[in-house]
């Protein structure tokens, strides 16, 4: 079974710009989870989503925005980008949120850079 | 909410020694406990976790962690690391009626020969 899969693996973007990252799950995940990693903060959850659906959402500015369609596949957005942006964003995927326990697993990330 | 403290920033030994990396965690709620490992230029990937039941798991690797909820600390401990063991090692709790993830600021380990 193929594993989270994030595209693009890497991008530079100037400030001000828009960008947006792509993540798809693992076959039969309907959760998706974004996380940002960044030297100063460390991992921060962003936003879940199931059946298209936020069902959660960290404390991050409106700049930040995600959906999810109904192959489950994610997009989180980040408009008017600001150097601090810059990270690694690393999405998630499981069965289901809350409730059982589901394992979440990791896709290998996209380095953003803004310039 | 929850909150996870890594007691050390990096922790470097010797290849084939004991190695212990502290966690300690807050919570009101019951939690599940979970240990991950970063390589370089990768996500994360599940050492192990603590769901319920006995307090000791075993995870991949030969790494396991013992859960002390009167201490409310969750260190991962490997009896003899090897080189390939070098990456960084993230602790992670969630409240056991939800799904969102918080991590300590993770542990560099760095196994030198």
């Amino acid at each position: 079974k193929a594993g989270v899969t994030q595209t693009p693996r890497y991008l530079i973007k100037t400030r001000g710009q828009q960008v947006t990252l792509s993540c798809s799950p693992i076959s039969g995940h309907r959760s998706v989870s974004w996380y940002q990693q960044t030297p100063g903060q460390g991992l921060q959850f962003l936003f879940e989503y199931f059946s298209e659906t936020q069902r959660n959402k960290g404390n991050f500015p409106g700049r930040f925005s995600g959906r999810q369609f109904s192959n489950s596949r994610s997009e989180m957005n980040v408009s008017t980008l600001e150097l601090g942006d810059s990270a690694l964003y690393l999405c998630a995927s499981s069965l289901a949120p809350a409730g059982d326990y589901y394992e979440q697993y990791f896709g290998p990330g996209t380095r953003l850079t803004v310039t | 909410a929850q909150s996870v403290t890594q007691l050390d920033s990096q922790v470097p030994v010797f290849e084939e020694a004991p190695v212990e990396l502290r966690c300690n965690y807050s919570s009101s709620v019951s939690v599940y406990l979970f240990w991950y490992v970063q390589y370089p230029n990768q996500g994360l990937q599940l050492l192990l976790k603590y769901l319920s039941g006995s307090t000791l798991v075993k995870g991949i690797n030969g790494f396991e962690a013992e859960f002390n909820k009167s201490q409310t600390s969750f260190h991962l401990r490997k009896p003899s690391v090897h080189i390939s063991d070098t990456a960084e090692y993230f602790c992670a709790v969630t409240a056991t009626s939800g799904s969102r993830l918080t991590f300590g600021e993770g542990t560099q380990l760095t196994v030198n020969p």
